[in-house]
C-alpha cells in the first residue's frame, strides 16, 4: 500500500558533483509535484508533470536543475554542479488528476547536504 | 515575493483551547489549501477551499475564505498534543494553475 517514496532519505556531496534525487509517485497518479524546503523556510514549488509533459519549467531554480518523468511514472530531479545553496529538502508529491484540483500527497522527501 | 504569508509565525496554546492561524495572499486565487507538516518532512494537505466558497469543515478543523479581504484563516477546535506542527497556506492563482505557492507558515506549540 505504498504512498509516494523518495530516494536517497539523505545524500551528501561536494560542491560541484552532480546529484540525482528519485520520486515514485502513488499508482495511477497523473500529476507529480516537486518542491524545496530550505531550512525554517517555506515550500518552494520547482516543477510539476501532469503525465511526462512539464507545463512550466519556470519555477526551477536555475539551468542546473532539471527534471523528468518518463512512462506517466517515475520522475527523477537532477542539479548539476551543485552549490552549498542548494542544501534542502526536496519533496516529491503526486495527485490523481493534477491541475492542484485536488489532494496532494507527499512523499517523506529527500535532504540534500553540499558541502 | 511570497503570495501567502501566514499570520501569527508562531502560536503556542494550552491542549483544549482553539488555534486559529491567518493567511493573506496577493493576487486572485482558484483555490487555497492548508497543509500540516511534522518535524520538516511529511506534508499532509488538511483542506482545500475553492474561490466561490466561503467555509468549509473537517472533523476540527474549520476554513475560512474572504475573497474580498485576500485572506483566509485555519481555526483547529479543542486542540490536542498531536496538533504540534507547521501549518502552511498554499494557493492556486488565477493566472498561474500550473503552480502551488506556499506561504511562509505558522508554527503551533500545543502544550499537553
Amino acid at each position: 500500500g505504498a504512498g509516494v517514496s523518495q530516494s536517497p532519505s539523505n545524500k551528501v556531496t561536494e560542491k560541484g558533483k552532480d546529484v540525482e534525487l528519485r520520486c515514485d509517485p502513488i499508482s495511477g497518479h497523473t500529476a507529480l509535484y516537486w518542491y524545496r524546503q530550505s531550512l525554517g523556510q517555506g515550500l518552494e514549488f520547482l516543477i510539476y508533470f501532469q503525465g511526462n509533459s512539464a507545463p512550466d519549467k519556470s519555477g526551477l531554480p536555475s539551468d542546473r536543475f532539471s527534471a523528468e518523468r518518463t512512462g506517466g511514472s517515475v520522475s527523477t530531479l537532477t542539479i548539476q554542479r551543485t552549490q552549498q545553496e542548494d542544501s534542502a529538502v526536496y519533496l516529491c508529491a503526486s495527485s490523481l488528476f493534477g491541475f492542484f484540483s485536488d489532494e496532494q500527497y507527499f512523499g517523506p522527501g529527500t535532504r540534500l547536504t553540499v558541502t | 515575493s511570497q503570495q501567502g504569508e501566514e499570520d501569527p509565525q508562531a502560536l503556542s496554546i494550552q491542549e483544549g483551547e482553539n488555534a486559529t492561524m491567518n493567511c493573506s495572499y496577493k493576487t486572485s486565487i482558484n483555490n487555497l489549501q492548508w497543509y500540516r507538516q511534522n518535524s520538516g518532512r511529511g506534508l499532509v494537505h488538511l483542506i482545500l477551499i475553492r474561490s466561490n466558497e466561503r467555509e468549509k469543515h473537517s472533523g476540527r478543523l474549520r476554513v475560512t475564505l474572504d475573497t474580498s479581504k485576500k485572506s483566509s484563516s485555519l481555526l483547529i477546535t479543542a486542540s490536542r498534543a498531536a496538533d504540534t506542527a507547521s501549518y502552511f497556506c498554499a494557493t492556486v492563482t488565477t493566472y498561474n494553475t500550473d503552480k502551488l505557492i506556499f506561504g511562509t507558515g505558522t508554527r503551533l506549540q500545543v502544550f499537553p
